[in-house]
């Protein structure tokens, strides 16, 4: 069962567009929503994190936009460059006593044209 | 400060075989999450170890199996192979005394089951 759903599948952005990739969860205990980015033959690399406690945060180009009542997140990449071609990848996480579990989309292929 | 590192990069294994993989959590990190990623899927939670014991478990079965050193590095080990295994394997590590307690994954070791 997928617990975090995550949209679209691939995406093509030309360079200096706006990118913007979507994620949805139903687990209201989830508290901890992370980006991360992966590129071919990489491991997945933290991009930029919220709590829901706020609606957004902003880091450079990167912007996650949250909105707890409709229990979707988003993130969005402003003036995408080509060097931000990769796989995007949203989750979702509850403390708990039993480990801090993150449950990953499917993904978000990118692709920024010139 | 050295990041995640994971050996080996490669393996190519046969089905019913045993395999055991590596993981050096990142300076100052005691806690290590293993992830499974399937080509073209999200990672999957296997389990996490904190403090040398298992400390939350995913839906994976208990042919997976892991352990934590007292250095915090950590190992998985599958047993009897399966097609299927064939994958990503993700090391992630963190440290249990941050806020965020963010996760950093390594590069990963590709498993290909024969």
């Amino acid at each position: 069962q997928q617990q975090v759903k995550q949209s679209p599948q691939s995406l093509i952005v030309q360079k200096g567009g706006i990118s913007i990739i979507n994620c949805a969860y139903e687990n209201t205990a989830f508290d901890y929503f992370p980006w991360y980015q992966q590129f071919p033959g990489k491991g997945p690399a933290l991009l930029i994190a919220i709590r829901p406690d706020v609606s957004e945060k902003k880091e450079g180009r990167f912007t996650i936009s949250f909105n707890k009542s409709a229990k979707q997140f988003s993130l969005h990449i402003m003036d995408s460059q080509p060097g931000d071609s990769a796989t995007y990848f949203c989750a979702a996480r509850k403390d708990s006593n039993s480990g801090y579990a993150l449950n990953f989309g499917k993904g978000t292929s990118l692709l920024v044209t010139p | 400060e050295t990041g995640v590192t994971q050996s080996p990069t490669h393996l190519i294994k046969t089905r019913g075989q045993q395999v055991t993989l590596r993981c050096s959590s990142q300076s100052g990190h005691n806690t290590v999450s293993w992830y499974q990623q399937a080509l073209g899927q999200g990672p999957q939670f296997i389990f996490q170890y904190y403090r040398e014991e298992e400390n939350g478990r995913g839906n994976f079965p208990p042919r997976f199996s892991g352990l934590q050193f007292p250095n915090y590095s950590s190992e998985l080990n599958v047993n009897a192979l399966e097609l299927d295994d064939s994958a990503l394997y993700l090391c992630a590590s963190s440290a249990a005394s941050s806020s965020y307690n963010e996760q950093f994954f390594g590069p990963g070791t590709r498993l290909t089951v024969l």
